[in-house]
């Protein structure tokens, strides 16, 4: 099935370090949605874009939905320890009732002591 | 405000058995999707439901079915399964008003091994 593609795969950072990642799309989504998966559990919303070029902030987390409407950025800055998990982007092609989430392949956070 | 609850929480089968995995949306919430995440394909779509009836359908083959009560609980079987079906299934319920979805909210899922 279709996968969008998500960059980096992993990143290993201390803690303090600001994090960049980004996800690209070969067709145009409307909506861009950022997720957080904590090991065990089920994938939790962090941020939510729905205009292009639209930039949100949730906190410590910045994402920004591309003007071309093919790609997204999530920026994290000041990393903490719980910040640690898989983060997911996933885009929707329209707000429509039955539409599907495509998601991203994942980027990986560590943190190193 | 209960969340999105899927059980069991960790399933067992053997190969050529069928399993029914459940799911209870947020109060209120009348959609609810699944997905299937393994770690060579990611997360990918398998069905939603909207008001008992099945509205979309991700490509899978016929074994992977669901269906949704009136109170929006949802179930998906699958059968005669394959070891390629071990995965975590995912349950994710949506506030729907008219055309729009308002954002999904995901379970902790049903994690499935087939042995």
């Amino acid at each position: 099935g279709q996968q969008l593609n998500q960059s980096p795969q992993s990143m290993f950072i201390q803690e303090g370090e600001d994090v960049s990642m980004n996800c690209t799309s070969s067709s145009i989504f409307n909506t861009w949605l950022w997720y957080k998966q904590d090991p065990g559990e089920g994938p939790v919303l962090l941020i939510a874009l729905y205009k292009a070029g639209e930039l949100t902030s949730n906190g410590r987390l910045t994402a920004q939905f591309g003007i071309t409407r093919k790609d997204s950025f999530l920026n994290i800055s000041a990393s903490i320890p719980s910040d640690v998990g898989i983060y997911f982007c996933a885009g929707r092609r329209s707000n429509f009732g039955n539409e599907k989430l495509t998601f991203g392949t994942g980027t990986r956070l560590t943190i190193i002591p | 405000k209960a969340g999105v609850t899927q059980t069991p929480r960790y399933l067992i089968k053997t190969r050529g058995q069928q399993v029914t995995l459940s799911c209870s949306p947020i109060s209120g919430h009348r959609s609810v999707s699944w997905y299937q995440q393994t770690p060579g394909q990611g997360l990918q779509f398998l069905f939603e439901y909207f008001s008992e009836t099945q509205r979309n359908k991700g490509n899978f083959p016929g074994r992977f079915s669901g269906r949704q009560f009136s109170n929006s609980r949802s179930e998906m079987n699958v059968s005669t399964l394959e070891l390629g079906d071990s995965a975590l299934y995912l349950c994710a319920s949506s506030l729907v008003s008219g055309a729009t979805n308002y954002g999904y909210t995901f379970g902790s899922g049903t994690r499935l091994t087939v042995v």
